[in-house]
C-alpha cells in the first residue's frame, strides 16, 4: 500500500522569506502522480502544484517549485518570496495512475506560518 | 460556475441520529469522492464513485452509506451517528482524463455529541 509522510508537523517563516516542505512517499507503482494542496483557515483545499511521475522535469508555479526526487521517493515543496497569504495547513499527496476512481493519498499535513 | 458544492456546511447530532450529506458538482466529472478529515490524520478516503452507479469503499467505511444518485450527486449517509464520526467531511471530484486534478467542496464540519 502506498504511503505518504510529511515530517514536519509545523513550520515558520518570515515574510519574503523562502521554505521548504518535505514529504516522502512510499510505492511500487511505477505511474503516479503528486500534488501539494494548500489549506487556509477557511477550510477549502485549493491545489497549489502537481507533478506527473514520468516528468523529470520539476513543476513551477510562480512562487512555488517542487524538487521531485523519483529515485528519493521525495517531493519538496518550496516556497520563494513567503508572503502572510501561504499561512495554512499544506498537504502533500499521491495518485496511483488515473484511471476513473483512483483516489488520493495523503499525508498528515505540515502548518506554515508566515509573520511580518 | 459553482464547481462542487456540499450542504450543510455545518451540522449538530445527537449520538445514534442519521443524517445525510449532500454533494453536487457541475463539471461533468465522472469520478466523484468523499473523505474525512480529522486533527493529525490528513484526509482519508471513506468512498468513491468511478462513474456514475457505481460506488466502492475506501480506507475507513464503515458507519457510512454512499449514493451516486446520477452523475452530478454524491451523497453520504450516517444511519446512526457515533462521537467517533465527528469529523470534517469532504467531498471532491475529478476527470479521468486530461489535468486529472481533484476539485474539493468546501467541507462539511459534523459533531455528534
Amino acid at each position: 500500500a502506498q504511503t505518504v509522510t510529511q515530517s514536519q508537523p509545523e513550520m515558520s517563516v518570515q515574510e519574503a522569506e523562502t521554505v521548504t516542505l518535505s514529504c516522502t512517499y512510499d510505492t511500487s507503482e511505477n505511474n503516479y502522480y503528486l500534488f501539494w494542496y494548500k489549506q487556509p483557515p477557511s477550510r477549502q483545499m485549493i491545489l497549489v502544484i502537481r507533478q506527473e511521475a514520468y516528468k523529470q522535469q520539476n513543476a513551477t508555479e510562480n512562487r512555488f517549485s517542487v524538487n521531485f526526487q523519483k529515485a528519493a521517493k521525495s517531493f519538496s515543496l518550496k516556497i520563494s518570496d513567503s508572503q502572510l497569504g501561504d499561512t495554512a495547513m499544506y498537504f502533500c499527496a499521491f495518485m496511483r495512475g488515473n484511471q476513473a476512481g483512483t483516489a488520493l493519498i495523503f499525508g498528515k499535513g505540515t502548518t506554515l506560518s508566515v509573520s511580518s | 460556475n459553482a464547481g462542487v458544492t456540499q450542504t450543510p456546511k455545518f451540522q449538530v447530532l445527537k449520538t445514534g441520529q442519521s443524517m445525510t450529506l449532500q454533494c453536487a458538482q457541475d463539471m461533468n466529472h465522472n469520478s466523484m469522492y468523499w473523505y474525512r478529515q480529522d486533527p493529525g490524520m490528513g484526509l482519508r478516503l471513506i468512498y468513491y464513485s468511478a462513474s456514475e452507479g457505481t460506488t466502492d469503499k475506501g480506507e475507513v467505511p464503515n458507519g457510512y452509506n454512499v449514493s451516486r444518485l446520477n452523475k452530478r450527486e454524491f451523497s453520504l449517509r450516517l444511519e446512526s451517528a457515533a462521537p467517533s464520526q465527528t469529523s470534517v467531511y469532504f467531498c471532491a471530484s475529478r476527470e479521468t482524463s486530461g489535468a486529472f486534478e481533484q476539485y474539493f467542496g468546501p467541507g462539511t464540519r459534523l459533531t455528534v455529541t
